[in-house]
């Protein structure tokens, strides 16, 4: 699996800006597509989903792009807030018997005042 | 909140021992999912169980082993504690239909266990 060790891909942004999370995805077979927020010491926390049908979905200053051709997955954060900062992940499921969901690496979102 | 509770938050117990790990799943709720999430990674699917049986298995030992009870709660057997065994445990519950098919996951905010 994935291993990164300590040291996550960061990315930093000025609070009010927009901030886009990428993700790549290992595969084709995937069908269904879900982002969580994780703070330190807490669970991961459901942000928004997609399946393979759909390109994009919008959320509440939240919106998620699916590009299969490049399996690839962006998270776009509208006007970027303190409370936004956390470890983001990204998670695939394969479509199979089990509800099985296989995550990223994580990015961590440092939102500067 | 996702109204998924685990218990305890913190366990520290010592290399090969045993340890129980439990979950209640949100209401509503069916299936009950297990993540093993050590730090500074993501999380790492150990097993479902739905309709109280096991229904998916990640690549676990046989050490870890799980239960899924009437009311949908559950609990995390692991045997002969690792020094590697040491991490976020997850807990998350799901509405699997008939299709078979489940939505998002809820998670609980694990419990914290160390090795020593």
């Amino acid at each position: 699996g994935e291993s990164v060790g300590l040291h996550l891909p960061t990315l930093s942004v000025q609070e009010g800006d927009n901030s886009i999370i990428n993700c790549a995805y290992s595969n084709s077979a995937s069908d269904y597509f879900i982002w969580y927020k994780q703070e330190s010491g807490k669970g991961p926390q459901f942000i928004i989903d997609i399946r393979s049908n759909m390109d994009k979905r919008q959320g509440q200053r939240v919106t998620v792009l699916l590009n299969k051709t490049v399996k690839h997955l962006s998270l776009q954060i509208a006007a970027t807030q303190p409370g936004d900062s956390a470890v983001y992940f990204c998670a695939e499921s394969d479509g199979g018997a089990t509800n099985k969901l296989i995550f990223g690496t994580g990015t961590l979102l440092a939102v500067q005042p | 909140e996702t109204g998924v509770t685990q218990s305890p938050t913190h366990l520290i117990k010592t290399r090969g021992q045993q340890v129980t790990l439990r979950c209640s799943s949100q209401s509503g709720h069916n299936t009950v999912s297990w993540y093993q999430q050590a730090l500074g990674q993501g999380p790492q699917f150990i097993f479902q169980y739905y309709r109280e049986e096991e229904n998916g298995r990640g690549n676990f030992p046989p050490r870890f082993s799980g239960l899924q009870f009437p009311n949908y709660s559950s609990e995390l057997n692991v045997n002969a504690l690792e020094l590697d065994d040491s991490a976020l445990y997850l807990c998350a519950s799901s509405l699997v239909g008939p299709s078979g098919r489940g939505e998002k996951l809820f998670f609980g905010s694990g419990t914290q266990l160390s090795v020593l």
